[in-house]
């Protein structure tokens, strides 16, 4: 089945410095889901990918999608604490009928 | 207040009960889910479903039972088979794009804790 492999499990940094986070599918994606966790809260969308090359803006947020829609990333400027939690990437498969994988999600932890 | 809900928050349940989780929303999305969340593992999918009395397994679906007898209701069932329960449980419904799949955002309860004593 599909896969979505997301890195690094864990990102310390400290605020004002920027942070990325990478996924990877194993297999061609027919769109491509971010979304953040609060520590103790649920996941919520952040945005959604679905062009080939696509890129993304929202504030100091970056989203891209790879060329062969297989991977993506997301770029965060200038941290701050408010930035901290979880993020996921959930890609769509090429055939649609599984729903969404997600992958194992980014710690992101700012030290001020 | 539009949204997606998830009782109890909290959940205790000896070993060898079976549990029902709820999950209800009012959105008129076609498609629910219901994923498992243990630490450091990301989201698993446990079982889909697209449309009313349908239903697909996930990834994990050994161990646990739902049904999807209205639009607005997907109840998950822990049942005794499942060895090791104790998880951070959520619902998420989306609509559905058809033969395409979801093709917008999933929206998420809050989630049910269940804790296995």
């Amino acid at each position: 089945g599909q896969q979505v492999m997301q890195i690094p499990q864990y990102q310390h940094v400290q605020e004002g410095e920027d942070f990325t986070t990478y996924c990877n599918s194993s297999t061609t994606l027919s769109n491509i889901q971010w979304y953040k966790q609060r520590p103790g809260g649920h996941p919520v969308f952040l945005i959604q990918l679905v062009k080939s090359g696509e890129v993304k803006k929202q504030k100091r947020l970056t989203f891209q999608f790879g060329e062969a829609k297989k991977n993506s990333s997301l770029h965060i400027t200038a941290t701050q604490t408010t930035d901290v939690g979880t993020y996921f990437c959930a890609g769509l498969g090429g055939g649609g009928a599984d729903g969404l994988t997600f992958g194992k999600g980014t710690h992101l932890i700012i030290q001020p | 207040d539009g949204g997606i809900t998830q009782s109890p928050k909290y959940l205790f349940r000896k070993e060898g009960q079976n549990v029902t989780l709820s999950c209800e929303q009012n959105l008129n999305h076609d498609a629910m889910y219901w994923y498992r969340q243990d630490p450091g593992q990301g989201l698993r999918l446990i079982y889909y479903s697209q449309i009313v009395n349908d239903f697909q397994k996930g990834d994990i679906a050994e161990g646990y039972s739902v049904s999807r007898e209205k639009k607005e209701s997907f109840p998950l069932t822990v049942t005794s088979a499942q060895k090791n329960p104790t998880a951070f449980y959520l619902c998420a419904s989306s609509i559905w794009g058809g033969s395409t799949g979801p093709n917008t955002e999933a929206f998420f309860g809050q989630g049910t804790r269940l804790t296995v004593v």
